[in-house]
């Protein structure tokens, strides 16, 4: 069964520092999104592509979070200066068209603690 | 008031009851609904959809109340492995974008 690929499992940084977060979604999906997920709540997105182009990232901290799909396949999500409330399950979904009724594939997620 | 609020539980029950999870939306316009299963440090992965006529799987029953703009989960002779956190999601502003509840912690004990 296909599945969305996320790298690193876990990653702890210092405040301020720089981090990175990998996401390879399921061959052929056109969807890509972002959430982020605190403990004890929901995830929330922050932001999603169709294909190369971002179509929603009203809830992305620009000043600090950075996220491209270059090729329309795989995507990186970026935060400098990493700060102490970022840390949380960064979690990477995929969906073949988009859409609101669309099933969304999530992968395992990146775990980031900020110290 | 949030888009899409849940009672976060803990829900505790024995292993054979049934349990209902309750869900609201404030978006009157929202077209689609589903429920996701979030297990503990997981990722979560989709329960089942919510249809506008109600839908059944197995132990697991959906139904969607637009008037009072609110779905449910029924989950009936609950196992140990329903264990984890139920998401209701709901459709939100924009066409293409759905709004994650905050979940409910179900915990079937023995």
């Amino acid at each position: 069964e296909a599945e969305v690929a996320q790298s690193p499992r876990y990653k702890i940084t210092e405040k301020s520092q720089a981090v990175a977060f990998w996401c390879d979604p399921i061959s052929g999906h056109a969807t890509l999104y972002w959430y982020r997920q605190i403990l004890g709540q929901g995830p929330e997105l922050l932001v999603q592509f169709q294909d190369e182009s971002v179509v929603d990232d009203s809830q992305l901290p620009k000043d600090r979070f950075s996220a491209e799909r270059l090729k329309g396949v795989d995507s990186t999500l970026k935060i400098q200066p990493a700060e102490l409330g970022d840390s949380a399950m960064y979690l990477c979904a995929s969906s073949l068209v988009g859409g609101a009724a669309d099933t969304q594939y999530f992968g395992p997620g990146t775990r980031l603690t900020v110290l | 008031r949030k888009e899409v609020e849940q009672d976060p539980g803990p829900f505790n029950v024995p292993e054979g009851a049934t349990v209902a999870f309750n869900c609201t939306y404030s978006n009157s316009a929202s077209q689609s609904f589903f429920w996701y299963r979030q297990d503990c440090r997981k990722e979560p992965k989709l329960l089942m959809s919510v249809y506008s006529s109600g839908n059944e799987d197995g132990r697991f029953t959906a139904q969607l109340n637009r008037a009072s703009q609110y779905i449910s989960l029924l989950i009936r002779d609950s196992k140990l492995s329903d264990s984890a956190t139920y998401l209701c999601v709901a459709g939100g502003t924009s066409y293409d974008k759905v709004i994650f509840g905050p979940g409910t912690s179900l915990s079937v004990i023995p």
